[in-house]
């Protein structure tokens, strides 16, 4: 089992530029959540999807931020325009049905 | 909305030294769970409670979950530097919903 994949790893892009974050949930999972952790905020939910349909989005903090998730394998984040405030570590994580998250090992973005 | 304190932030220990950290959620929770994140690395799940009252222990790490179901605490006995790094507890209001994580307490231990 290859763990919940995000990518890319780090990201560095300059403001007003869109940015694709992506997580490839663990197979069988059928909840998936996405943070944003900051010194200042510490661990965010910013949404999460069960059986691929949104449940909860009210962390998203404002237009600019999308997600999606189109299969049960695969969901994207999306900033555009992305500003220097979103900087942050964005995890993606599975959860199994024993209630149990997996985080993958996070994007770390810097916006200039 | 559902919200989860954890204190302390920070907490710097000697190794062989005694460790606690504290959490109160402002809503009766489904459960409580505790995560552990090395530097640089992300949330590893380590435990979940359920009950009431409940206490469970792994090793040298003692969890509780108290009565009313909106505290909880994390005890570490005679840290050892395998143990640094931050600790996160995370409140669901309900089975299956969404998970709340606290602001975690970040353990130093000193050699």
């Amino acid at each position: 089992d290859a763990g919940v994949i995000q990518s890319p790893r780090h990201e560095v892009t300059e403001m007003g530029q869109e940015v694709t974050l992506r997580c490839k949930p663990i197979s069988g999972h059928n909840s998936l959540f996405w943070y944003r952790q900051t010194m200042m905020r510490g661990l965010e939910l910013l949404i999460y999807f069960n059986n691929n349909v949104p449940i909860d989005d009210s962390g998203m903090p404002e237009d600019r931020f999308s997600a999606k998730m189109p299969n049960a394998s695969f969901s994207t984040l999306k900033i555009q325009p992305s500003e220097p405030r979103d900087s942050a570590v964005y995890f993606c994580a599975s959860r199994t049905g024993a209630n149990v998250l997996t985080f993958g090992a996070g994007s770390r973005l810097t916006v200039l | 909305g559902q919200q989860v304190m954890q204190i302390p932030q920070y907490q710097h220990v000697q190794e062989g030294e005694d460790f606690t950290t504290y959490c109160n959620s402002s809503t009766t929770l489904s459960n409580i769970q505790w995560y552990k994140q090395r530097p640089g690395g992300h949330p590893v799940f380590l435990i979940q409670l359920v009950k009431s009252g409940e206490v469970k222990k792994q090793k040298r790490l003692t969890f509780q979950f108290g009565e009313a179901k909106k505290n909880s605490s994390l005890h570490i006995t005679a840290t050892q530097t395998t143990d640094v790094g931050t600790y996160f507890c995370a409140g669901q209001g309900n089975q299956g919903g969404k998970l709340i994580f606290g602001q975690g307490t970040e353990l130093s231990v000193k050699p």
